[in-house]
């Protein structure tokens, strides 16, 4: 079973450009999650989508956004970058609707953004 | 909104000792505790969970304990191995605020 795969693995940015992050679940795992991981911190939550429905978005401004297609892969946008947004942003799948119950993580798309 | 605290941040241990890493939470709501090791370059692996109405749960030489009533719930790993080393990050699911909050982290050494 192919697990969770994002793409690009690196992106290069300058201030102010848009970033567009990408993620396939694992087959049969409906719900997706991203998480930004900055350097030496943890992981923060950043949205929840389920069935093409964001659920629901962690403490970050509106130009962090995303979708959800019908094949349950998802797209993590962010929009005029700024320095701060330099960091691993992570995908995670889940089978479950009602939370990240045994959710799987990608390997991520490490973001600089200069 | 919820709050998980992680301790130590950095543990090293010889090989075939054990390891214990604890974690606490303040929202009595949450219902579903994750352990995740991330090694270098990867992204976070599920290694054990716990759910609330459970008080302990093993998968051979990891373990999970949870107390309810004291919020906190802490990983043991036993004989442990140089393979172990890596970063531990222990969560908490509130399903009232249907987020997860991740602690900060524990890097384990395994000195062979």
């Amino acid at each position: 079973e192919a697990g969770v795969t994002q793409s690009p693995t690196h992106l290069i940015k300058t201030r102010g450009q848009q970033a567009t992050l990408r993620c396939s679940p694992i087959s049969g795992h409906t719900s997706v999650y991203w998480y930004q991981q900055a350097l030496g911190l943890g992981l923060q939550f950043l949205l929840w989508y389920d069935e093409g429905e964001e659920r629901n978005r962690g403490n970050f401004p509106p130009r962090f956004s995303g979708r959800q297609f019908p094949n349950y892969s998802s797209e993590l946008n962010v929009n005029a970058l700024e320095l701060e947004d330099s960091a691993l942003y992570l995908c995670a799948s889940s089978r479950s609707s009602s939370g990240p119950y045994e959710q799987y993580f990608g390997p991520g798309t490490r973001l600089t953004v200069t | 909104g919820e709050n998980v605290e992680q301790h130590p941040s950095t543990l090293s241990v010889q090989e075939g000792d054990s390891a214990v890493i604890k974690c606490t939470y303040s929202d009595s709501a949450s219902n579903y505790f994750p352990w995740y090791k991330q090694e270098l370059g990867k992204g976070p692996q599920l290694i054990i969970d716990i759910r609330s109405n459970v008080g302990e749960k093993k998968d051979q030489r990891i373990a999970v304990t949870l107390n309810k009533t004291a919020k906190h719930f802490s990983l043991h790993i036993t004989e442990t191995q140089p393979e172990d080393s890596a970063v531990y990050f222990c969560a908490a699911y509130s399903g009232g605020y249907q987020k997860v909050t991740f602690g900060t982290g524990t890097k384990l050494q395994v000195i062979p």
